[in-house]
């Protein structure tokens, strides 16, 4: 039931984008994206729910396809404050809870 | 600082002992989340507490217990504790039951099992 992650890890310079792909293999009803900086509690980004409707913040985007059960996370002219770790939390349609993939370490360096 | 508080900060105990993890959510919020993580699981959800209640359970061991009590802070009971229970634990908290609300994830504890 855990989503899968990609890549596993990303290196940047300032002012390049990423992309950090989830994927689930069972139907979704929302996808929570989390950033976690090192020794920190992680950080919500934003939600993504079933049926279009989209909450966050800040200057980072994501999309999630119903179809393919999948959600990106897009990273553009990436800041040296975007390091850290990003999380998706999946829920599913038939459950009651978040589950966490396994993270993305990304790394931004000057 | 997200508003919700854990402790102790740092746990050192030894095998097959019990420790108790506190949290006091934000002001408001009904919901308490427990998770764990560890350097090669990543964030493991334990369980769920919504106003006193259980919502739901993730893969929690029988070994670990938690309760969420009347004024809203809840408490994780880790006993006969191993090795491998060493790990990062998170509480967060959200306004209501709702999953699709952000959770505030608090500072942590950190448990070594020596």
């Amino acid at each position: 039931q855990q989503p899968v992650q990609s890549p596993q890890a990303v290196i940047l310079r300032e002012g390049e984008d990423a992309v950090i792909n989830c994927s689930s293999s069972k139907a979704l009803y929302s996808v929570h994206w989390y950033r976690q900086k090192h020794g920190e509690a992680p950080v919500f980004l934003m939600i993504l729910l079933k049926g279009g409707e989209q909450k966050g913040h800040d200057k980072i985007s994501a999309s999630f396809n119903e179809k393919k059960q999948q959600s990106s996370l897009y990273l553009t002219a990436s800041q040296l404050s975007y390091s850290g770790t990003y999380f998706c939390g999946t829920e599913l349609d038939d459950t009651d809870k978040l589950i966490f993939g396994t993270g993305t370490r990304l790394q931004v360096f000057p | 600082d997200s508003g919700v508080t854990q402790t102790p900060k740092h746990l050192i105990t030894a095998t097959g002992q019990r420790v108790t993890l506190r949290c006091s959510p934000r002001s408001g919020d009904l919901s308490v989340y427990w998770y764990q993580q560890s350097l090669d699981q990543g964030l493991q959800f334990l369980i769920h507490y919504y106003n006193g209640e259980e919502r739901a359970k993730g893969n929690i061991l029988e070994r670990f217990s938690a309760q969420q009590f009347p004024d809203l802070h809840s408490e994780l009971n880790l006993s006969s504790l191993e090795l491998g229970d060493s790990a990062l634990y998170f509480c967060a908290s959200s306004v209501d039951a709702n999953y699709y609300n952000e959770q505030f994830f608090g500072p942590g504890t950190r448990l070594t099992v020596l």
